[in-house]
């Protein structure tokens, strides 16, 4: 069965400093992988994923995700925060049945 | 309108109030989800439909009851609700099967708050 882990249900960075979400996941078949970010009492918006094309995935807003197969992994990075990047986000990995979402991480942005 | 729309967006309902919950998808999809999300919780999947066939409700108590009339819209019934659901559910639609990787896509939520 596949399913994702994120590290950090809570991460703090201040304004303009590097942002790195961590996701790890299990899969039996290669996966499909998803980072999405929720902004308070709204659904969930796609960030970017990943369909075994290339590794670097880039997203919205400046977003950007590494697929690594070694590491079983597919951290976001984001290289300067910015204050309306402060939300929830969440990692997925899907099949063509099925999608399963990490706990969440929770992103705050100090100014 | 487009992508996925839900209503009410707010709901605010006593315990034996009978209530339902709207989702509607414009993307031409063949599957559909409820999910509820509560604070400080992961995502829990509650029920989803597959060419307007329900094949998962991950053991859901019988309180919440949903309806797929077609393949563009999604109920779920409420009845004799307790506090503990009160929520935020989100409904999400995807097209599953033919290489498109089962992304989903959300709508923007209906905030639950059961008295």
């Amino acid at each position: 069965a596949q399913s994702v882990t994120q590290l950090g249900s809570h991460v703090s960075v201040s304004e303009g400093a590097l942002v790195l979400l961590r996701c790890n996941y299990s899969s039996s078949v290669p996966p499909y992988l998803f980072w999405y970010v929720q902004y308070p009492n709204q659904g969930l918006q796609l960030l970017l994923k990943y369909t075994s094309a290339a590794t670097l995935v880039k997203g919205i807003n400046g977003f950007e995700a590494e697929f690594k197969k070694s590491e079983t992994s597919f951290h976001l990075t984001k290289p300067s925060a910015h204050m309306s990047d402060a939300a929830e986000y969440f990692c997925a990995v899907s099949d063509d049945n099925d999608m399963r979402f990490g706990a969440g991480t929770r992103l705050t942005v100090k100014p | 309108e487009t992508g996925v729309t839900q209503t009410p967006r707010h709901l605010v309902m006593g315990m034996t109030n009978k209530k339902s919950l709207k989702c509607e998808q414009h993307l031409g999809h063949n599957a559909m989800y409820w999910y509820k999300q509560s604070a400080k919780k992961p995502l829990e999947l509650m029920f989803v439909y597959s060419l307007e066939e329900r094949v998962e409700n991950n053991s859901v108590p019988s309180r919440f009851s949903p309806e797929c009339p077609n393949s563009s819209h999604l109920f779920l019934h409420l009845h004799t609700l307790q506090p503990e659901d009160s929520a935020l559910y989100l409904c999400a639609s995807s097209q599953v099967g033919g290489g498109d990787y089962n992304e989903q896509f959300f709508g923007p939520g209906t905030r639950l708050t059961v008295l």
